[in-house]
């Protein structure tokens, strides 16, 4: 089957420490983004990629970090330098550089104490 | 600066009638807009895209419509049912990149 997956779906951690969180796609997609997602305030970018080996700043990149060294994998690093990093983050792909169809993962819901 | 708004109170609805949700949105100037479908706990689901030359788009029980000189965008579900129940999300294309913009969403609950 076709997807994007997310792992962890729920993810603890202690302040000062940092996580990274996995997202791998097998939709053969060139573009894959993260969102960040807390109540009443929708999706917000974090960083996107369009293709292997290059990304860019979302709207609220500070405090994440990302890389992107093969096609189907864009791990998302959550430092201790992001000041309220307790949230839903969401991965999602699309085909090359036209954003028809985001396809999501099931999210991981992240908190940190 | 671009803006999105839908509606943030909960639209409820009874089994068998139209949802109608709104979509609006300023300085925007979009060749396409779409509508996901989010489950709580779980990841937008794609659901319709409409272009801006586009007046209306259906699929299924669900019809869009597109006015780009309102700025606003309809969504409607025909003969609702409790399965329907979910929050309902516009997004937009946010520059050249290959980027969307998402509104907060608008909670639709269906009851029998």
């Amino acid at each position: 089957d076709g997807g994007i997956t997310q792992s962890p779906k729920y993810l603890f951690r202690k302040e000062g420490q940092n996580v990274t969180l996995s997202c791998e796609q097998n939709l053969n997609h060139d573009a894959m983004y993260w969102y960040r997602q807390d109540p009443g305030q929708g999706l917000r970018l974090i960083y996107y990629s369009q293709i292997v080996n290059d990304f860019q700043k979302g709207d609220i990149a500070e405090g994440y970090s990302v890389s992107r060294e093969k096609k189907e994998s864009f791990p998302l690093t959550v430092t201790s330098a992001q000041k309220n990093p307790t949230a839903f983050y969401l991965c999602a792909s699309s085909t090359s550089n036209r954003a028809y169809e985001q396809y999501f993962g099931p999210g991981t819901r992240l908190t940190v104490t | 600066s671009q803006k999105i708004e839908q509606n943030s109170e909960a639209l409820n609805i009874q089994e068998g009638k139209t949802a109608t949700l709104t979509c609006n949105y300023t300085n925007y100037s979009p060749a396409y807009l779409q509508w996901y479908r989010q489950d709580p706990g779980r990841g937008p689901v794609f659901l319709l895209l409409i272009r801006e030359n586009e007046k209306e788009k259906r699929k299924e029980r669900l019809k869009v419509t597109f006015d780009t000189t309102l700025k606003q965008s309809l969504f409607h579900i025909t003969a609702s049912q409790p399965a329907d129940s979910a929050t309902y999300l516009c997004a937009l294309p946010a520059g050249t990149a290959s980027k969307l913009t998402f509104g907060t969403g608008t909670r639709l609950q269906v009851t029998l």
